[in-house]
Order: structure tokens, then C-alpha cells, then sequence
């Protein structure tokens, strides 16, 4: 079956450095689109970016996330990492209406 | 932008109560969704519908029922509430128009079974 697989969960970043947050999945379906979604503290998960195209670079909001199908992975990653950036964030994938979600990393920056 | 409201936003009852957690989303969307989100299991699908009078079973259905009334309401009812269904509920909807589409979440419901 379909599953998303993030390996941290907690990743601790200072502030201006870079961050990765990794993401793997398993699915049987050829097409399938992939998100990173952001939940900061106390609102609702909302949609960071998202992508269905093999090895194209896609961004938003400073973050970046590349689908790469050879290695099953979608990681999400940004250069430099602001303290508003600190949040929990969820990779999923979308089969055919059905969301999968990842357990989440918490994503915290220091000063 | 989608608008997905949920009610009650808090909600206390006791182990072996009977509680029905409501949702409303006002633009049009085919699908909804009802999770569950507990620290180290992230995201957990419960229950989802594709129009009104669908069901699909989620991941983990054990001890909940949902009923979809109409295009705009989905309701996640459980009849004998127990501690571990204690957790943070979130509604979501999408239109379900391509593998794009995105889920829209309401602000969440926090239950607790005393």
C-alpha cells in the first residue's frame, strides 16, 4: 500500500543556517502528486508547496522540494532557516483522493 | 479560499459517552475528510466521503462512525467514548479535481474522555 515516511522528528536548526527535512514514500500508483504541508502551533495544517513532475525544483516561501523518483524521496529544504519557520511539517502524497500524511517532523529554530 | 468549520472547538465527556463531532465546508467540495492527530502518529485518517451518503473506511475506523448528510456536512460520532480516542480532530475537504488538488483543514476539535 501507499506510505509516507519522515525519519526525524524533531530537527533543531539555528537561525540562518540550513535545514533538510526528509521524506521517502512507497506507492503503486505511476501517477500521484506529493506536499509538504505546515502546521504552525495551534492553527491547521496548510498546504507549503507541492509537485508531481520528476526532478523539477519547486519553492515557495524561501523552502524548496525536488521529486525524485528514482530515490522514492521529496525531501523539503531551505537555505536559510527563520525563526518564524519553527512548525511542525507533514510530507503526503495523494492517490487518488487519499491522503497519506508522514508522522510530521517538528522543525524548531534557535536563535 | 475553502472554508471548513468545525463545532464543538473543545469538547470534554466522559469514558463511555456518546459524542458528534460536526463539520461544514461551504465551497462545493466532493471530498471530506475526519483525522485524528496524536504526537509521533502525525495524521491519521479516520473516515472519508466522496458525496453526500458515501463512506469510505480510513486507517483507523475502530470506534468511530461518520455520516455524510448532505454535500456541505460530515459528522464523526462516537458512541462509547473511550480515553484513547482522546486527541485533536481535524475536518478537511478538497474538490477532488486531479491528483493536484489540495486538502483544506478546519481549525480542529479537542476532545477529551475523562
Amino acid at each position: 500500500g501507499d506510505s509516507v515516511t519522515q525519519t526525524e522528528g524533531l530537527v533543531t536548526v539555528t537561525e540562518g543556517l540550513p535545514v533538510k527535512l526528509n521524506c521517502t514514500y512507497q506507492t503503486t500508483y505511476l501517477t500521484i502528486a506529493f506536499f509538504w504541508y505546515v502546521q504552525y502551533l495551534n492553527e491547521a495544517p496548510q498546504v507549503l508547496l507541492k509537485s508531481s513532475t520528476d526532478n523539477k525544483r519547486t519553492e515557495h516561501q524561501g523552502f524548496h522540494a525536488t521529486l525524485h523518483k528514482s530515490s522514492s524521496s521529496f525531501h523539503l529544504q531551505k537555505s536559510s532557516a527563520q525563526l518564524s519557520d519553527s512548525a511542525l511539517y507533514y510530507c503526503a502524497l495523494n492517490s487518488n483522493n487519499r491522503i497519506f500524511f508522514g508522522d510530521g517532523t517538528q522543525l524548531v529554530v534557535k536563535p | 479560499e475553502a472554508a471548513v468549520t468545525q463545532s464543538p472547538r473543545n469538547k470534554v465527556t466522559v469514558t463511555g459517552g456518546n459524542v458528534t463531532l460536526s463539520c461544514r465546508q461551504t465551497n462545493s467540495h466532493n471530498y471530506m475528510y475526519w483525522y485524528r492527530q496524536d504526537t509521533g502518529h502525525g495524521l491519521r485518517l479516520i473516515h472519508y466521503s466522496y458525496g453526500a451518503g458515501n463512506l469510505q473506511i480510513g486507517d483507523v475506523p475502530d470506534g468511530y462512525k461518520a455520516t455524510r448528510t448532505t454535500q456541505e456536512d460530515f459528522f464523526l460520532l462516537l458512541e462509547l467514548a473511550s480515553p484513547s480516542q482522546t486527541s485533536l480532530y481535524f475536518c478537511a475537504s478538497s474538490d477532488g479535481r486531479g491528483r493536484h488538488t489540495e486538502v483544506f483543514f478546519g481549525k480542529g476539535t479537542r476532545l477529551t474522555v475523562v
